[in-house]
């Protein structure tokens, strides 16, 4: 069956500009997860949806990142006034429920911010 | 605060065991020791997890000290294809959040 994908797969983008990623988790899975890679660094924490709500957000470093899954299926995580720093790769991840320990991830998108 | 401790990389010949370690001494009595692994351009893949037993799947053995503060992750037979970085994680099973340090980097040599 499909995995998780994620579209785009790059977006560049320039400073001060909005985006918005697209996240579609596999088929009957509750919990949602984005996180953000850069370079030689672990993924790093943002956001967890279990189900349309949010139930953890202490990963989002500022007020610029807002996280949206409306019908509890496909998230959106939205970035206003970028900035060069945002530039990383950012992955979404499902698992059955909340407690499930097994994560399922996408590839990521790459995001530069020029 | 990191839960975990790994050596940045290591090495091992294609069709030999890679012994990956972890140390997590402060792990706590509900804590599970979770393995992931990332392959370049792509996101984490799980591979196994423990409490206390060792664990064994179709992937990898995972070996937990009795006293729980280290765990070294197995792969019997490296291919070329294990190449990868790998992630030892600390957490509660359920109501937690992954949180991945740097890892190690495993080269497979041919």
């Amino acid at each position: 069956g499909a995995g998780v994908s994620q579209t785009p797969s790059n977006k560049v983008t320039e400073k001060g500009k909005y985006v918005e990623l697209r996240c579609d988790p596999i088929s009957g899975h509750t919990a949602l997860y984005w996180y953000r890679q850069s370079l030689g660094q672990g993924p790093e924490f943002l956001i967890y949806f279990q189900g349309t709500g949010a139930a953890d957000d202490s990963g989002l470093p500022n007020d610029r990142f807002f996280a949206v899954r409306p019908e509890g299926s496909v998230s959106t995580l939205k970035i206003q006034r970028t900035e060069r720093g945002d530039s990383a790769v950012y992955l979404c991840a499902s698992s059955l429920s909340r407690l499930n320990e097994k994560l399922f991830f996408g590839s990521g998108t790459q995001l530069s911010v020029l | 605060d990191a839960k975990t401790t790994q050596p940045p990389s290591m090495d091992c010949a294609e069709g030999r065991a890679a012994n990956l370690p972890c140390n997590h001494s402060t792990i706590s009595g509900n804590e599970y020791v979770y393995w992931y692994r990332q392959i370049h351009s792509q996101g984490p893949q799980y591979i196994i997890h423990g409490l206390k037993n060792n664990e064994t799947n179709e992937m990898a053995s995972l070996i937990i000290t009795e006293d729980r503060k280290s765990s070294t992750l197995i792969l019997p037979h490296a291919t070329l294809r294990d190449t990868a970085v790998y992630y030892c994680i600390v957490m509660k099973s359920s109501g937690d959040k992954l949180t991945f340090g740097t890892g190690t980097r495993l080269a497979v040599r041919p």
